[in-house]
């Protein structure tokens, strides 16, 4: 099993670029989450989703979209890129039922540059 | 709103030395779940441990335990005979409830273990 990948690994942009970020896990698992990691910030969750077709805001969701059109997969987009999204980028995804609820799988992450 | 304070930004230990990690946390809901977290140089998230808040056992892997205690709203972390492969940065993290809405992290602490 692969666990949770993402796609890219490293990506530079110019401001007002846009780009989709890819998120892809075969644990079969019921949610999926974005954070991103800043120096000195922690993680901080952008948006989630409990389910295929359902998505939800974390703590800073402005400026991103998601989607989830498949269960494995989940999608973070950036319409407009602005170098106040330089960071860390990770996915994560993790079970529904009880036992194994919030046990949370981490992806690589993505080191995403803004200039 | 839930909160996760981890004071200490940095440690530096010599080898062999025992060392903890504080994690304090603040959330209104009665069942909730805590979690560490390493990241080594490397980037990747490592999971460490899960506890929920009705079970105040601490607990012991190998070098690791960890120290839970409600009434001080704490979940702290110590590593025995510390080695330079414990050389990361540690989060601390907390969800609420189901645990569906994903996890709040503090900022981390960098643990330095010197040879």
């Amino acid at each position: 099993n692969a666990g949770v990948t993402q796609t890219p690994k490293f990506r530079v942009l110019k401001t007002g670029q846009s780009m989709t970020l890819l998120c892809a896990q075969d644990m079969n698992h019921e949610y999926m989450y974005w954070y991103r990691q800043d120096p000195g910030m922690g993680l901080r969750l952008i948006h989630y989703s409990v389910g295929e077709g359902t998505t939800a805001k974390g703590e800073v969701p402005d400026g991103y979209n998601v989607s989830r059109l498949k269960k494995q997969n989940f999608l973070l987009g950036l319409e407009s890129a602005a170098p106040s999204q330089t960071s860390v980028y990770f996915c994560a995804s993790s079970a529904s039922n009880t036992r194994r609820v919030n046990e949370q799988f981490f992806g690589p992450g993505t080191r995403l540059t803004v200039l | 709103a839930q909160k996760v304070t981890q004071a200490q930004t940095e440690i530096s230990v010599v080898e062999k030395e025992d060392v903890t990690l504080d994690c304090v946390y603040e959330t209104r809901d009665t069942t909730y779940y805590l979690f560490w977290y390493k990241q080594p140089p490397s980037g990747e998230l490592v999971f460490l441990i899960r506890r929920n808040s009705f079970d105040e056992q601490n607990e012991i892997s190998g070098r690791y335990s960890w120290n839970f205690q409600k009434s001080t709203s704490s979940f702290n972390f110590t590593i025995t005979a510390s080695q330079v492969v414990d050389s990361a940065v540690y989060f601390c993290a907390l969800s609420e409830g189901g645990g569906a809405d994903g996890l709040t992290f503090g900022k981390g602490t960098h643990l330095i273990i010197q040879p």
